[in-house]
């Protein structure tokens, strides 16, 4: 089924430090693939996404670009602050919901220091 | 503020006690949603409600029972949990069809069964 993979956690980075979070997919087709953070004691909320192949999504200076020929979907970030410390989540469509409910990674924690 | 309001935000239960979860969203969505998030496990989806007609149980054990009474209102009734079922329950919702669906997440509900 399909299915996301992502790099366990946690990181642990200084601030200024550039940002890698791995994330692999299996699917069927070309779904849309999405970036969720969950800030300590919230629910997650949607940091990105991209719906086709070689989209780049961006927000808060977080990238991710849709790769069909590695099946990834890697988020970065130039220079990571505190306040970046959350749990990030890759996550795609589930085929068999008509692709109305997504499936998650396991999360990866992020803890940068000052 | 999401627009996604879950109460309680802590729950403590005994494994013989009836408890309910509410979930209410001010967002005008037809869909939404029920994931668990359990400690070093990727978030599962437990339903999935359209237009309050459940399309998606995603082979959840009978002790959880789900309502959706309008489209802005979700429970999720418990009864005689066991000790595994403690988890973050997470409430979602969203709006529209197809794989570019934005999914609104609520703080959650901190579960845990004695």
């Amino acid at each position: 089924g399909d299915s996301v993979t992502q790099m366990e956690g946690p990181v642990t980075l200084s601030e200024e430090a550039f940002l890698t979070i791995n994330c692999t997919y299996t699917a069927t087709g070309y779904p849309s693939l999405f970036w969720y953070v969950q800030y300590p004691g919230e629910g997650l909320q949607l940091l990105l996404k991209a719906t086709k192949a070689d989209d780049k999504g961006s927000n808060k200076g977080f990238e991710a670009t849709y790769r069909k020929e590695t099946t990834s979907f890697h988020l970065e970030k130039g220079s990571v602050q505190v306040s970046d410390s959350a749990v990030y989540f890759c996550a795609l469509p589930l085929g068999d919901t008509g692709r109305r409910a997504l499936t998650f990674g396991s999360g990866t924690r992020l803890q940068v220091q000052p | 503020e999401t627009g996604v309001t879950q109460t309680p935000r802590h729950l403590v239960m005994g494994m013989t006690n009836k408890k309910s979860l509410k979930c209410e969203q001010h967002l005008g969505h037809n869909a939404m949603y029920w994931y668990k998030q359990s400690a070093k496990k990727p978030l599962e989806l437990m339903f999935v409600y359209s237009l309050e007609e459940r399309v998606e149980n995603n082979s959840v054990p009978s002790r959880f029972s789900p309502e959706c009474p309008n489209s802005s209102h979700l429970f999720l009734h418990l009864h005689t949990l066991q000790p595994e079922d403690s988890a973050l329950y997470l409430c979602a919702s969203s709006q529209g069809q197809g794989a570019n669906e934005k999914l609104f997440f609520g703080s959650g509900t901190q579960l845990s069964v004695l």
